[in-house]
């Protein structure tokens, strides 16, 4: 079935540090792909998608390529702020049956250290 | 605010006992959706309603959980016979006619059963 991974645990970087957050897919679709964000006492909220292959998703300085020839899509930033501090999940859509459901990945924190 | 609106934002019960959640989506989204967060973990999807009717339920849901949507409005999910591994956060969400891939997260409902 569809799935996702992504890079698990917690990121440390500096501010000002460059980012990588890899997040690779599984799927027979080729639906949209989602980055959420999630703050401390919030619910997830969308923060870019792709919606087709070689597409870009935008968002605050994040940016994340839909990727079919190596099923990734990638979350990266070329210098992250303190502000960017929250866990971050890799997304897709669940099958053309099932449109309804988004998949998540277990996440990834981002701590900036100051 | 036209978000998502959870309540209540948390819940403490004993074991044993039962525990409703409302949800109101955010207006003219006919989508209305429950997930399920545990502590490190992505959302894991539970049920969707298109308008009033349900139309998938995921296998998470035991006998014990019951989602409605009567007016295809403002949703209740109802544990019954509260578990201690039903503590958790419980999300409701909802996505527009126009673009149903894209979901709204509300704050959450925090569930502790001691």
């Amino acid at each position: 079935g569809d799935s996702v991974v992504q890079t698990e645990g917690q990121v440390l970087p500096s501010e000002g540090d460059s980012l990588i957050v890899n997040c690779s897919y599984e799927t027979t679709q080729y639906p949209s792909l989602f980055w959420y964000v999630q703050y401390p006492g919030e619910g997830p909220q969308l923060h870019l998608k792709a919606m087709k292959a070689n597409d870009k998703g935008r968002n605050k300085g994040f940016e994340a390529m839909y990727r079919k020839e190596t099923t990734s899509f990638h979350l990266e930033k070329d210098s992250v702020q303190e502000s960017d501090s929250a866990v971050y999940f890799c997304a897709l859509p669940g099958s053309r049956s099932s449109a309804s459901k988004i998949i998540f990945g277990s996440g990834t924190r981002l701590s900036i250290r100051p | 605010d036209t978000g998502v609106s959870q309540d209540p934002r948390h819940k403490i019960t004993k074991r044993g006992q039962n525990v409703t959640f409302r949800c109101d989506p955010i207006s003219e989204h006919n989508r209305l959706y429950w997930y399920r967060q545990t502590l490190g973990q992505g959302p894991e999807f539970l049920t969707y309603f298109q308008n009033e009717a349900q139309l998938e339920k995921s296998r998470l849901l035991s006998d014990r959980f019951s989602a409605e949507r009567p007016k295809g409005s403002f949703s209740t999910l109802e544990i019954q016979r509260t578990e201690q591994g039903d503590s958790a956060m419980y999300l409701c969400a909802s996505s527009s006619p126009v673009d149903g891939n894209t979901i709204y997260f509300g704050e959450g409902s925090w569930l502790t059963v001691v």
